[in-house]
């Protein structure tokens, strides 16, 4: 089993639509939680951390569920420019070592 | 100017060549990481460094040896590739200032073919 799992995708998502999607982890001891964004043959970019209280970023919002070990992030009124690969990262200790989900791909379209 | 570089940015090679890929950061932060990334696959990390005298193996190093020539140049390289080690490879830099998460900034990749 992988550590962080993800929907690949593809979301297909109407433009103005909400889209989410969630990933799971499997290490209980898993400290810290982020989204990354990845266009097309371009390098990960900080999207937003995952916050224990949840966490809102102007039209994206994130979710952690220790419980039931997964993150969410919801995409309010997507736009074309949100269509990329979400990629949810894990850090398990000190160290800033990052684990990398395989990313849901969001398609965005007119 | 971009703050982390990667070269060079595609690269095709046969099997059995030696290949060295260079990153080179302005950013001046201390640690430096390589990754790839397959289809699928998300990132997996190759080897970190947290300060040039550090040299730490990841979750897939076999394969590969790293230089930290430098606090601002990780180099990688494959000794002998082979083909299972086409993809596309990323370095990234984080400030270790702190001992807590230090977002991670990514170079523009590096394409890597091995016929």
């Amino acid at each position: 089993r992988k550590e962080v799992e993800q929907d690949p995708g593809p979301f297909n998502v109407p433009e103005g639509a909400t889209v989410a999607f969630n990933c799971t982890y499997s290490n209980s001891a898993s400290q810290s939680f982020f989204w990354y964004r990845q266009d097309c043959r371009k390098e990960p970019k900080l999207l937003m951390s995952v916050y224990s209280s949840g966490n809102e970023d102007g039209r994206f919002t994130a979710q952690l569920n220790r419980a039931s070990q997964y993150i969410s992030l919801l995409i309010r009124d997507s736009k074309l420019s949100d269509s990329a690969t979400y990629l949810c990262v894990v850090r398990r200790a000190a160290g800033n070592k990052l684990t990398f989900g395989g990313g849901t791909r969001v398609l965005v379209k007119p | 100017d971009a703050d982390v570089t990667q070269t060079p940015r595609n690269r095709i090679t046969k099997t059995g060549k030696r290949i060295m890929l260079e990153c080179s950061q302005t950013k001046g932060h201390d640690r430096m990481y390589w990754y790839r990334q397959d289809p699928g696959l998300g990132l997996r990390l190759i080897y970190y460094s947290f300060d040039v005298k550090d040299i730490n193996k990841g979750e897939i190093s076999d394969g590969y040896s790293v230089s930290r020539q430098a606090q601002a140049k990780f180099s990688l390289s494959l000794e002998s590739a082979i083909p299972n080690q086409t993809a596309l490879y990323f370095c990234a830099t984080s400030d270790g200032a702190g001992g807590s998460y230090n977002e991670q900034f990514f170079g523009p990749g590096t394409r890597l073919t091995v016929l």
